[in-house]
């Protein structure tokens, strides 16, 4: 089955050590993006991938970066993850932007920060 | 600025009918998604309204008022596998861009 999938499902790392989380999807879609959700709240987009062009929203903080170095696979790297990092991480894919509407999401993965 | 308003919470019995509601502000809309997420789980697509007007998926139906700025999912004949998460979300001025609102927990009871 195509499918969008997230590893680790559950990363845990101390204040300040970096740590990167991985995504790859197998529907061959376009559009890739990272959501950062709380509990109880709305996932928050973080940046999206158009191929290989970036668009990070502009309250995303510099501590988080991304890398897509093919159509199948995204990274979200936190360079120094604070207290207030730990949350749910999401990755999607559509299949255009035009389609940005239909989103098909990986099963997260939770960081904990200690 | 971008800012979908919708309901914390929505309690119902089995069998019933349920209308969550949502408002919106969004720069360039272009169409309201709905989204369900059960706990622990991952957001999954249930509708997209492009136009005014009902569009119907089996027990879900949403609904857009692009005038009044204003949409709601209808989910009828609830099931307890029905008790989610539900988010409405729009797209921005900018192409790939979707906006969550904050979630409706709905709660189905038998």
């Amino acid at each position: 089955d195509a499918m969008v999938i997230q590893n680790p499902r559950y990363q845990v790392t101390q204040f300040g050590k970096p740590v990167t989380l991985s995504c790859s999807q197998t529907l061959n879609h376009n559009v890739m993006y990272w959501y950062q959700q709380k509990s109880s709240q709305a996932p928050k987009l973080l940046f999206h991938y158009y191929d290989k062009d970036f668009n990070n929203e502009a309250d995303t903080p510099d501590n988080f970066q991304s890398r897509r170095p093919n159509t199948s696979f995204c990274f979200l790297d936190i360079r120094s993850p604070g207290l207030g990092d730990a949350a749910m991480y999401l990755c999607a894919t559509s299949r255009e932007r035009t389609g940005s509407y239909e989103q098909y999401f990986g099963p997260g993965t939770r960081l904990t920060v200690t | 600025g971008q800012s979908l308003e919708q309901p914390s919470e929505v309690t119902a019995v089995e069998g019933a009918i349920v209308q969550i509601n949502c408002t919106y502000q969004t720069s360039g809309f272009y169409g309201l998604s709905w989204y369900q997420q059960h706990d622990g789980g991952a957001p999954t697509f249930l509708s997209y309204n492009a136009l005014d007007g009902l569009e119907e998926t089996g027990r879900f139906s949403s609904f857009l008022s692009r005038s009044d700025s204003y949409g709601y999912l209808l989910l009828q004949e609830l099931q307890m596998k029905d008790s989610a998460s539900y988010f409405c979300a729009g797209g921005g001025s900018t192409l790939g861009r979707l906006y969550f609102g904050r979630g409706t927990q709905l709660t189905v009871w038998p």
